[in-house]
């Protein structure tokens, strides 16, 4: 069965806070994505990456890093969290190739005080 | 750039009754259209897709015709279960190969007994 895990389901940080969610997948997939999902706006792509060590910004990279040093990884990186980032983080995976569907994790809800 | 514009919800719906949800796109050249599916607590899922105009993809009762003339991927489903209630996402993959998807806002359906 094919999965995408991420590291918490539910997270609560102080501002300023540096925040690290983690995501892993199982299917040796060459893309991964973060997405943030609020309601009223569905889902909106913060970063993508297409390969180890590489990375492309979405539509709202702002107070956002990742990192990917493994192909299976991607980490999501809020430098100093502010009370605006908080939400539900979505990460997904799909396999090289255009139209491809995405997999998705269950989402961490992170809340920032 | 590329847009989804679904209806808004929720939409309650008693069991047996007939599902539409309304979701036209703004996308130049041949985009992919995608209905993805979120159960309650869950990450996305994809429902159906479809690569071309004319095609119908279909699963689990749902179907969705890629309507070209009029830029549209209505979802429909003849009879709806309690267990459809989740949330409903439209989606593009545009066709310049980037790899980006564009998702509707989404819409919550609630079926009752």
């Amino acid at each position: 069965d094919v999965k995408v895990t991420q590291s918490s389901r539910y997270l609560v940080k102080r501002t300023g806070e540096k925040v690290f969610l983690e995501c892993v997948q199982d299917m040796d997939h060459e893309n991964m994505f973060w997405y943030r999902q609020d309601p009223g706006l569905g889902l909106r792509l913060i970063y993508f990456s297409y390969d180890v060590k590489m990375k492309e910004k979405g539509d709202i990279p702002e107070g956002y890093s990742v990192s990917r040093e493994k192909k299976e990884r991607f980490s999501l990186i809020l430098e100093s969290a502010s009370t605006n980032q908080t939400s539900m983080y979505l990460c997904a995976s799909s396999p090289r190739g255009a139209y491809n569907e995405q997999f998705f994790g269950p989402g961490t809800r992170l809340t920032v005080l | 750039g590329d847009s989804v514009t679904q209806m808004e919800g929720p939409v309650t719906l008693s069991e047996e009754a007939f599902l539409t949800i309304n979701c036209t796109y703004t996308a130049t050249g041949y985009p992919s259209l995608f209905w993805y599916v979120q159960y309650p607590g869950e990450g996305l899922q994809l429902l159906l897709k479809a690569t071309k105009a004319d095609d119908k993809g279909s699963n689990k009762g749902f179907e969705a015709t890629y309507r070209k003339e009029t830029t549209s991927f209505h979802l429909e489903k003849g009879s709806v279960q309690v267990s459809d209630s989740a949330v409903y996402f439209c989606a593009l993959w545009g066709s310049g190969g980037y790899q980006k998807v564009t998702f509707g806002t989404g819409t919550k359906l609630q079926v009752i007994p």
